[in-house]
């Protein structure tokens, strides 16, 4: 069945960039049938999209974190990534991947999620 | 930008019928989809193209959209429907979620 696992630091100081990867079991990310996205959810609050990357390296970012998000894949490795550069405390999060279907409009698949904490 | 609207907190009595709306302009010219999520768990899609059900969800989970509200009804609940729901939309190929319900089941 597919899974998806989010890795990385739990920990981030501030103005450091936050670095995660998810890497997926069960589907492929070189397949042309799906998009591979990152979700996360500040303590308490609700969910916000951060962005989803294509097999052929094609991103698109939520207009609110465009300037800070950079979304990347390894086929070799059936992984994509997250790094949000300068991190303050309101980047505090459970991060989520999740997996969108390319003809649909739901995503499918999530992570357990990983809790990213900035702070210093 | 496309904002939804989601009331924070709606009360259903066991075994009885709630409702769950979520507001946007002209909603139902878009796909809604509705997850569920349990605390300390990721969200599971429970509704998809508007009234659709995944495999394994009940079927005392429905959908509907029109106009400027979709709505997710949950028939005959039970305490273990307690949960945050959101909806979520596409616009301009980009992903909204509605700030969240919270359901509790008295």
């Amino acid at each position: 069945q597919v899974q998806l696992q989010e890795s990385g630091p739990g920990l981030v100081r501030p103005s450091e960039t936050l670095s995660l990867t998810c890497t997926v079991s069960g589907a492929s990310v070189s397949s042309g049938a799906y998009y591979w996205s990152w979700i996360r959810q500040p303590p308490g609050k609700g969910l916000e999209w951060i962005g989803y990357i294509y097999y052929s390296g094609s991103t698109t970012y939520n207009p609110s974190l465009k300037s800070r998000v950079t979304l990347s894949i390894d086929t070799s490795k059936n992984q994509f990534s997250l790094k949000l550069s300068s991190a303050t405390a309101a980047d505090t999060a459970v991060y989520y991947c999740a997996r969108r279907l390319a003809n649909d409009y739901y995503f499918d698949y999530w992570g357990q999620g990983t809790l990213v904490t900035v702070s210093s | 930008s496309y904002e939804l609207s989601q009331p924070l907190l709606v009360s259903v009595a066991l075994g009885q019928t709630a409702t769950i709306t979520c507001g946007g302009n002209s909603i139902g010219s878009r796909n809604v989809c509705w997850y569920q999520q349990k605390p300390g768990q990721a969200p599971v899609v429970v509704i998809y193209r508007d009234t659709n059900r995944p495999s394994g969800i009940p079927e005392r989970f429905s959908g509907s959209n029109s106009g400027n509200t979709a709505t997710l009804t949950i028939s005959r609940a039970q305490a273990g429907d307690e949960a945050d729901y959101y909806c979520q939309v596409w616009d301009s190929s980009t992903v909204v979620f509605g700030g969240g319900t919270k359901l509790t089941v008295l």
